[in-house]
């Protein structure tokens, strides 16, 4: 039961264009969500979170939206550079501070020059 | 260190045998994690260390699969009578539990072959 659902496994975006992750999860428990990117040959880093107190966090480019009624998170970046081509996975927990957290399978995202 | 290390790298190791995987995490991070990507999968959590605690195993996917902490730090994940299914990348993290955020720092992981 995969309770946190990257359903696009790879997206193509022009670079300055906007890129648009999304993210889809089951369990009305989960309460915190992240966003993780990965490199090849590395391991996953930490790119940006939200709690379910809000519905928008911004950080520099990156840009996560969620929607606790439809259970849908976004990962905005505005503009997409060459840099940002890397899988990006979609996490989520059952409370800021709970470390146990569910990922979802990743998009692989690729800005074309 | 400055990040969370694991090692090795790479194994490559006949089907039936055992394996240990090893991870040093950040300094000062008292909680320790372990998850595994196995081919066109997403993150699958194994195991979850946190200070003096008794572990959360609840991920772990069978009894051949086992995890110890020693002294709060290091850790080793042991895989024994390994099968092909176990091929995966074995990803190790640690975080500094408490109000401060509970953002996980992973390590590279370890990358298993059973052949």
């Amino acid at each position: 039961d995969q309770q946190v659902k990257q359903n696009s496994p790879s997206l193509s975006v022009q670079e300055g264009r906007i890129s648009i992750l999304n993210c889809d999860y089951t369990n009305s428990m989960f309460d915190y969500f992240l966003w993780y990117k990965k490199y090849p040959a590395e391991g996953p880093t930490f790119l940006i979170s939200i709690s379910s107190i809000k519905d928008k966090n911004e950080d520099g480019r990156f840009t996560v939206f969620l929607n606790k009624s439809a259970k849908h998170l976004s990962l905005h970046i505005v503009p997409s550079q060459p840099g940002d081509s890397a899988v990006y996975f979609c996490a989520a927990g059952p409370s800021f501070g709970n470390e146990k957290l569910t990922f979802g399978t990743g998009t692989r995202l690729t800005i074309i020059p | 260190g400055a990040g969370v290390s694991q090692s090795p790298s790479n194994k490559v190791t006949e089907k039936g045998k055992d394996v240990e995987l090893r991870c040093d995490p950040i300094s000062g991070h008292t909680a320790l994690y372990w998850y595994r990507q196995s081919l066109g999968q997403g993150l699958e959590f194994l195991i979850y260390f946190q200070g003096n605690s008794a572990p959360d195993k609840s991920g772990l996917p069978s009894d051949r699969f086992s995890a110890e902490r020693t002294g709060g730090s290091v850790s080793t994940l042991t895989i024994q009578r390994t099968q092909q299914e176990d091929s995966a990348v074995y990803l190790c993290a640690s975080s500094l539990v408490g109000n401060s955020g509970n953002t996980i720092y992973f390590g590279e992981g370890s990358w298993l072959t059973v052949v």
